[in-house]
C-alpha cells in the first residue's frame, strides 16, 4: 500500500512555543488530506480537510488560526501548532486520499507533549 | 455521514476466529464500508472495504448482508499481534471520485490472549 510519513514522531515543547508536524506521501499525489487529533484512549478526531492549493476546511470546534495546515504540495501537509498548551498534548495523524483508487493512508502519527 | 455502533471490547484466544459486528443503520446508497486496524501509538492501517455480500483479502473476511444496515468483520485464527483497536467506517468513497471524509467511531478493543 501507499506509504504516508510524518515528521517528528514525537516532539515535546514548552508552553507557549510553535510546532510543525510535516506529513508527506512517498509514492502518491494526493488531492485531498485530512488531519486527525486523538486523545487517550479516544477515537480519531477529525480536525481540517484540504485540498491542495485551496483554504482548509476546519472542524467545528477546531481552531483555524490556532492550527494552522498548509497544503503545500500534493505529496506535502504540515501542521502548525500555534502557543501550544499542555491540553494541546495529543497524537497528531495525517492522512492523504490517492487521487485515481479514492483510497485514504494514513501516516503513523506524531506525539505532542506540551509542557 | 452515517455513525456506526460497534462493541467496546472483546477478547479472544490465540487460533480462534473472532467476528466483530458493527451498525450502520442510516448507510446511504452509495457508501462503502471500511474497516482499520489500529495499534497504540500508531496511524490506523486499513484492514479491508466492501460494498454488498462478501469481500476476502489476505488477513480478513467482511460479510455485508443485503439490507447493508450491519456488517462483520471475520478475523480467522487471531494471534497475539491481532490485539488491536478496530474500527468500522461507512462514507468515504463514491462511484467517480472522492465523497466525504472518513469520521472514526469508538471502536472495538479487541484483547487476544495466550
Amino acid at each position: 500500500g501507499a506509504v504516508v510519513s510524518q515528521h517528528p514522531s514525537w516532539v515535546i515543547c514548552k508552553s507557549g512555543t510553535s510546532v510543525k508536524i510535516e506529513c508527506r506521501s512517498l509514492d502518491f499525489q494526493a488531492t485531498t488530506m485530512f488531519w486527525y487529533r486523538q486523545f487517550p484512549k479516544q477515537s480519531l478526531m477529525l480536525m481540517a480537510t484540504s485540498n491542495e492549493g485551496s483554504k482548509a476546511t476546519y472542524e467545528q470546534g477546531v481552531e483555524k488560526d490556532k492550527f494552522l495546515i498548509n497544503h503545500a504540495s500534493l505529496t506535502l501537509s504540515t501542521l502548525t501548532v500555534t502557543s501550544a498548551h499542555p491540553e494541546d498534548s495529543s497524537f497528531y495523524i495525517c492522512s492523504f486520499k490517492e487521487g485515481r483508487s479514492d483510497e485514504q493512508f494514513f501516516g503513523p502519527g506524531t506525539r505532542l507533549t506540551v509542557l | 455521514l452515517a455513525k456506526t455502533t460497534q462493541p467496546i471490547s472483546m477478547d479472544s484466544y490465540e487460533g480462534q476466529e473472532v467476528n466483530i459486528t458493527c451498525s450502520h443503520n442510516n448507510i446511504a446508497t452509495n457508501d462503502y464500508i471500511t474497516w482499520y486496524q489500529q495499534f497504540p501509538s500508531q496511524g490506523p492501517r486499513f484492514i479491508i472495504q466492501g460494498y454488498k455480500t462478501k469481500v476476502t483479502n489476505e488477513v480478513a473476511s467482511l460479510f455485508i448482508p443485503a439490507d447493508r444496515k450491519s456488517s462483520t468483520l471475520s478475523l480467522p485464527r487471531v494471534s497475539l499481534s491481532d490485539t488491536a483497536v478496530y474500527y468500522c467506517l461507512v462514507g468515504g468513497r463514491g462511484y467517480g471520485g472522492s465523497q466525504g471524509n472518513l469520521i472514526f467511531g469508538k471502536g472495538t478493543k479487541l484483547s487476544v490472549k495466550p
